[in-house]
């Protein structure tokens, strides 16, 4: 009953090295989300995903991107990392057409030097 | 378009006080109200959760109600633990299905 997986939990990237954050959900849920976490800022969106092979950008997505190429997987990808995406990151997940809650991962920490 | 107002933080209370924690909303249609807690180092886990007017959400006994008139979802719990300790999350699904987060109030409850 693993939920919502993300990997790693901490990095630290040198600016314009690119990674990629992994997340898996084992719950067959529809809707996934990458939000960030910064100190006074609470959460913000990144990018979304209704279901496979479909995805949209949340509020802040320039410097990121995603894909959906199955239910499981959520991939988000840095580009050039920029000390300004030091941040929390949280991938969550949901079914969708209902009142249905968030099962958040653990969360990465990405520190950029 | 739709939105989330908390009451500022922190707040610090005594263990064994009474908790209230203020949560206003903005939305269009009928929005399902939730919150979410957070404990140090964690991600959000869901709380509680209500859909329609004058229902209550429950849990580890946190309570919340779906105030239609007064676009209001407050947290209250009678007596805090130092185990609730946390930043709690107010949240609404809006009529497009998307999830709008209050900024969190942290809580810090001391012995």
């Amino acid at each position: 009953n693993a939920g919502v997986t993300q990997t790693p939990k901490f990095q630290v990237l040198k600016t314009g090295q690119s990674m990629t954050l992994q997340c898996a959900q084992d719950m067959n849920h529809e809707y996934m989300s990458w939000y960030r976490q910064d100190p006074g800022m609470g959460l913000r969106l990144i990018h979304y995903s209704v279901g496979a092979g479909i995805t949209d950008q949340g509020e802040v997505p320039n410097g990121y991107n995603v894909s959906r190429s199955t239910t499981e997987d959520f991939p988000l990808r840095l580009l050039s990392a920029a000390p300004s995406q030091t941040s929390v990151y949280f991938c969550a997940s949901r079914m969708t057409g209902g009142p249905y809650g968030y099962t958040f991962g653990s969360g990465t920490r990405l520190t950029v030097v | 378009g739709d939105s989330v107002t908390q009451m500022e933080g922190p707040v610090t209370l005594s263990e064994e006080a009474f908790l209230t924690i203020n949560c206003t909303y903005t939305a269009t249609g009928y929005p399902s109200l939730f919150w979410y807690v957070q404990y140090p180092g964690e991600g959000l886990q869901l709380l509680l959760k209500a859909t329609k007017a004058d229902d209550k959400g429950s849990n580890k006994g946190f309570e919340a109600t779906y105030r239609k008139e007064t676009t209001s979802f407050h947290l209250e719990k009678g007596s805090v633990q130092v185990s609730d300790s946390a930043v709690y999350f107010c949240a609404l699904t809006s009529s497009y299905d998307k999830v709008i987060f209050g900024p969190g109030t942290s809580l810090s409850v001391i012995p």
